[in-house]
């Protein structure tokens, strides 16, 4: 069984742009969760889709956005680029029942906002 | 709401030595708890889980027991490996659904550096 896939691996962005991330779940996952990775902050949670729909979301501003297709692979959107957006970006899929779920994570994307 | 601590690291051993990693957690309900390892330029690999007290979670020589009186999970191998070196992190998910659904709470991750 495939794993989850993350596109783009790498991306340099400059200040004020805006950037799409892909995430493809593990197949018959109908749950996809974000995250944001950094030095300073650790690991933390974006938000989650389930069945196109987000069910839950963290402590985020409204720039970070995203949504889900009816294949299940998710996209999230950052808008107006700021220096501390650089991050690692996983996605992690589930089946999303029960809430308690394990959680597969993909490889990552690699954001640096120059 | 919910939190998870980790020892402060890093952790430095030699081949062969044994390793203990302490995790304790903040959590309404009923937790499902879990480890984690990153290995460098990689995502999060699940090391173990377990989903109610006193449940042991093993797997390649790692182990943790689910300890509610205790509110912890530690990490624990008899003979750590070179190939070890990583860095683990410690995490739960809450079973209430709402705002538990699909969220993670993550530690700060712990780095384990093994010399041959």
């Amino acid at each position: 069984k495939a794993g989850v896939t993350q596109t783009p691996r790498y991306l340099i962005k400059t200040r004020g742009q805006q950037v799409t991330l892909s995430c493809s779940p593990i197949s018959g996952h109908r749950s996809v969760s974000w995250y944001q990775q950094t030095p300073g902050q650790g690991l933390q949670f974006l938000f989650e889709y389930f069945s196109e729909t987000q069910r839950n979301k963290g402590n985020f501003p409204g720039r970070f956005s995203g949504r889900q297709f009816s294949n299940s692979r998710s996209e999230m959107n950052v808008s107006t680029l700021e220096l501390g957006d650089s991050a690692l970006y996983l996605c992690a899929s589930s089946s999303g029942q029960p809430a308690g779920d394990e959680q597969f994570f993909g490889p990552g994307t690699r954001l640096t906002v120059l | 709401g919910n939190s998870v601590t980790q020892m402060e690291g890093p952790v430095t051993l030699s081949e062969e030595a044994f390793l203990t990693i302490n995790c304790t957690y903040t959590a309404t309900g009923y937790p499902s708890l879990f480890w984690y390892v990153q290995y460098p330029g990689e995502g999060l690999q699940l090391l173990l889980k377990a989903t109610k007290a006193d449940d042991k979670g093993s797997n390649k020589g790692f182990e943790a027991t689910y300890r509610k009186e205790t509110t912890s999970f530690h990490l624990e191998k008899g003979s750590v490996q070179v190939s070890d070196s990583a860095v683990y992190f410690c995490a739960l998910t809450a079973n209430a659904g709402g705002t538990s659904y699909g969220k993670l709470t993550f530690g700060q991750g712990t780095i384990l550096t093994v010399h041959p």
